[in-house]
Order: structure tokens, then sequence, then C-alpha cells
């Protein structure tokens, strides 16, 4: 267990769907990232949260949104889902500074029929 | 180009070899991140380094600030270690770039 929780593990829903996707960093880290791995690619951010406040964004399509909450866990919402959305995606929390250790969940599997 | 490049993309090795993964940067860091996807999709930090090297078992990592260059060796390698492995420079806490990933593949 690396400390980061993510829910689900998997999700199959069909075009068009809205789902949520749910980060819990581990204890006492501020920094919560949300990448996306599509099959045989290479992880890419969408955006990064800290302590509440969103930090950074990557390519993050507009039909997704993202939040951080007071007890620092992170929602990744996904909306109006295509085909092309279905995918790993991955939360990754880090302390106060990039400096600090990169701890992954396990990652929400996504699948869009 | 990518600002983080991994050579070689896929490597296929003999069980008991010895195994480098080479990452160059192009951004200057606050410190290197070295991550291990395993084949189910889980990703484990290995290693991160802000200079000179670090030991873990038989997983070696390296990096010259200079040259902006980092290296992970596998001693004695086996099949177990067969996964994707990953570079990635952490530029700043709102900025961390990720290498490709090189995919490795040991053969009993």
């Amino acid at each position: 267990d690396s400390g980061v929780t993510q829910t689900p593990k998997h999700l199959i829903t069909a075009t068009g769907q809205r789902v949520t996707l749910r980060c819990s960093p581990r204890s006492g880290d501020l920094s919560v990232y949300w990448y996306q791995q599509s099959l045989d690619q290479g992880l890419q951010f969408l955006i990064q949260y800290y302590n509440g406040e969103e930090r950074a964004k990557g390519n993050i399509l507009e039909r997704f949104s993202a939040q951080q909450f007071p007890d620092l866990h992170s929602e990744l919402n996904l909306s109006s889902l295509e085909l092309g959305d279905s995918a790993l995606y991955f939360c990754a929390s880090t302390g106060v500074t990039g400096a600090n250790v990169l701890t992954f969940g396990a990652g929400s599997r996504l699948t869009v029929l | 180009k990518n600002e983080v490049e991994q050579s070689p993309q896929n490597l296929t090795a003999q069980e008991g070899e010895f195994i480098t993964i080479n990452c160059s940067y192009s951004v200057g860091i606050s410190a290197l991140h070295w991550l291990q996807q395993h084949p189910g999709g889980g990703i484990v930090s290995l290693f991160m380094l802000s200079s000179g090297k670090k030991k873990h078992g038989r997983l070696i990592a390296t990096i010259n600030i200079q040259e902006k260059h980092s290296s992970l060796h596998i001693t004695a390698s086996h099949p177990r270690d067969s996964a994707v492995y990953i570079c990635a420079d952490a530029v700043r806490d709102d900025k961390i770039i990720f290498g490709k990933g090189t995919r490795l593949h040991i053969l009993p």
C-alpha cells in the first residue's frame, strides 16, 4: 500500500456518461497530481492541486474538471465521455515540493463502451 | 522534442545481464525520479535523487547535473525486473515532466 488511495479501481461506463474518480493523498502530502495513461502511452499530466488550490494545468480537456477538498482528498470529474477517454487515471501526491517522494495510487481503469 | 528523453525505448535481455537505462533532461531539476510500472499498471517510486548516486538492492541510480543525464542500472537482472521504467524531471513542485518510459523484458 503506497498510502495514496484511488477509487474505484475499475469502472466501465457508456459514451456520454459522467464519472467521478477519487483520490486520497498520502498522509501529510499537500500536493495532488492527476495523470492519464492511455494504452501504451506515457503518463500525461492533467492537473495539479496544492492545499486546495489549483496549481498547474496540463492537457486537461474542458469536459474534465477536478477539485481538492479541505481534507485534501481530490476528485477528477469526467463528463460527456468518449471512447478515447478509456485509460488508466493515476493520482500521485507529494509533500511541500516536488523534491519530495512522488507517491502514486494504484490507478483507476476507466473503460468507455 | 520531449524535455525528458529516455533510451532505449525497448530492451530485451537475458537473465543475469547488467542493464542500463538512460535519461536526459533539458530543464533544470529540483529532483529526478525513477519510477517502475509493472505490467498490471501500478507505479512504484524507485529513486528520487538530485545529485550523486543511490543504491537499493540490485538497483543503482546515478545523476550528472552538469550533463543533465541520469542512468538507472540493474545488476544481475531477473525476469521479475520486467517492467516499464520511467524517468521524471521534477523541475519544481508544479512541474514534473515524464519520459515516455523504457520497456524492459528479461528472459529467463
